[in-house]
């Protein structure tokens, strides 16, 4: 059974760090780019980055808003994706999801709360 | 990068069909064939319906269709059922690697 499990999400205050991490199993995890998506409470889906595979040189890329504040990171031998999120700001207030094999797995998200 | 443009709602009666347009521009759907449709019901993470335009994952119904035009992309559901009621996301590459989601649309089935 496919599963991608993500953790870290929590309460932290505008300027603070926080570590996402998504757990996979059940797929071939090393062969798949892996995704981040963020939904804001009662909004739309906004895609956030991602990283391609040891093939492709671990390639990543990120929206605009947060290029320079986020770092999507990867450890193959964990099976397991990382969303570091520093400088955080109120807006990135959202779930997280991650999202693997071409966005057919999704995990279940993480809630990330920027407030003081 | 500017979101996709999706109705805000839509709405069908059982049996009908309903299509979701998403409209961008040359540069992400009109410029790639790499569109695609998530299906999200409340509370749940989205799943994914129609992958580069046309294309349907393994176990998803045949009620589902992709097409695109131009810059704009479509969804078709046809012989609509209750449980279709949920919001619909596309998205598209924009290239430079990166995506762009639609606002997402309502579906009502009545």
């Amino acid at each position: 059974e496919v599963q991608l499990v993500e953790s870290g999400g929590g309460l932290v205050q505008p300027g603070g760090s926080l570590k996402l991490s998504c757990a996979a199993s059940g797929f071939t995890f090393s062969t798949s780019a892996m995704h981040w998506v963020r939904q804001a409470s009662g909004k739309g889906l906004e895609w956030v980055g991602h990283i391609r595979t040891k093939a492709n040189n671990y390639a990543t890329a990120y929206l605009a808003s947060v290029k320079g504040r986020f770092t999507i990171s990867r450890d193959d031998s964990k099976n397991t994706a990382y969303l570091q999120m520093n400088s955080l700001k109120t807006e990135d207030t959202a779930v997280y999801y991650c999202t693997g094999h071409n966005d057919g797995y999704w995990g279940q998200g993480t809630l990330v709360t920027v407030s003081s | 990068q500017s979101a996709l443009t999706q109705p805000a709602s839509v709405s069908g009666s059982p049996g009908q069909s309903i299509t979701i347009s998403c409209t961008g521009t040359s540069s992400d759907v009109g410029g790639y064939n790499y569109v695609s449709w998530y299906q999200q019901h409340p509370g749940k993470a989205p799943n994914l319906i129609i992958y580069d335009v046309t294309n349907r994952p393994s176990g998803v119904s045949n009620r589902f269709s992709g097409s695109k035009s131009g810059n704009t992309a479509s969804l078709t559901i046809s012989g609509l059922q209750a449980e279709d009621e949920a919001d619909y996301y596309c998205s598209s590459y924009t290239g430079s690697s990166l995506r762009v989601f639609g606002g997402g649309t309502k579906l009502t089935v009545l």
